[in-house]
């Protein structure tokens, strides 16, 4: 099945900072999404980006799936950023599952 | 629009009980799902319905049991709880758009925390 891989695992920023989180991904895929998993466990959609560049804020994405790569710039940082970001894909099949990454959990100091 | 909703939040169960997670959507999505998380194992599809009338099994069915009757509701039935059933349930739910059933974003509910003891 499709292996998902994200990295850093763990980042820690000073607020204010920029970061970019990396997703790849082991085949080809037609749904790609980011979530967010803040502190109290909510997961948020981020972005849905199977391809091309999104931005939402402070928050932009892009997925080159060509080359099977998906990123998630952060620019200033904000302690509420704090959290577990999560890539996930479309497996193959009509279960409709999602296969997440492990995450890369981000703190940001004030 | 409410997107999903779940309740409870939290719930605790002595082992051997039943209950009930609610599931509910106002976003007239044909397809929804019930996770599972767990530390180490990340979010396992438990069941998915694709339409009213329609469910099926995921990666991890057993112990757990799924009607569809609406559109909008889609609830999660634990029969016995076991110890292994504590976890994090999340059920989410995406538009199915004919023969593309799967392009579109999966929409998470704020999940259900469940201890089994």
């Amino acid at each position: 099945g499709i292996q998902v891989e994200q990295s850093p695992p763990d980042l820690i920023l000073q607020e204010g900072a920029n970061s970019t989180l990396r997703c790849n991904f082991s085949d080809s895929v037609n749904n790609l999404q980011w979530f967010h998993q803040n502190p109290w466990g909510q997961l948020i959609n981020l972005f849905y980006i199977p391809s091309g560049t999104k931005q939402n804020g402070r928050l932009s994405a892009t997925t080159v799936a060509t080359e099977r790569y998906s990123l998630l710039y952060i620019s200033s940082s904000q302690t509420t950023d704090s959290g577990v970001y999560f890539c996930a894909v479309h497996g193959s099949g009509n279960t409709g599952k999602l296969i997440f990454g492990q995450g890369t959990t981000l703190q940001v100091k004030p | 629009n409410a997107g999903v909703t779940q309740t409870p939040k939290f719930q605790v169960l002595k082992t051997g009980q039943s209950m009930t997670l609610q599931c509910a959507q106002d976003m007239n999505h044909e397809y929804m799902s019930w996770y599972r998380q767990d530390p180490g194992m990340g979010l396992r599809l438990i069941h998915y319905s694709v339409g009213a009338g329609i469910t099926d099994q995921g990666e991890v069915p057993n112990g757990y049991n799924v009607s569809r009757s609406t559109t909008e509701d889609f609830p999660l039935r634990l029969l016995s709880a076991a110890p292994s059933q504590t976890s994090v349930y999340f059920c989410a739910s995406r538009l199915r758009q004919g023969r593309k059933a799967y392009n579109s974003p999966l929409h998470f509910g704020n999940g259900t925390r469940l201890t089994v003891t």
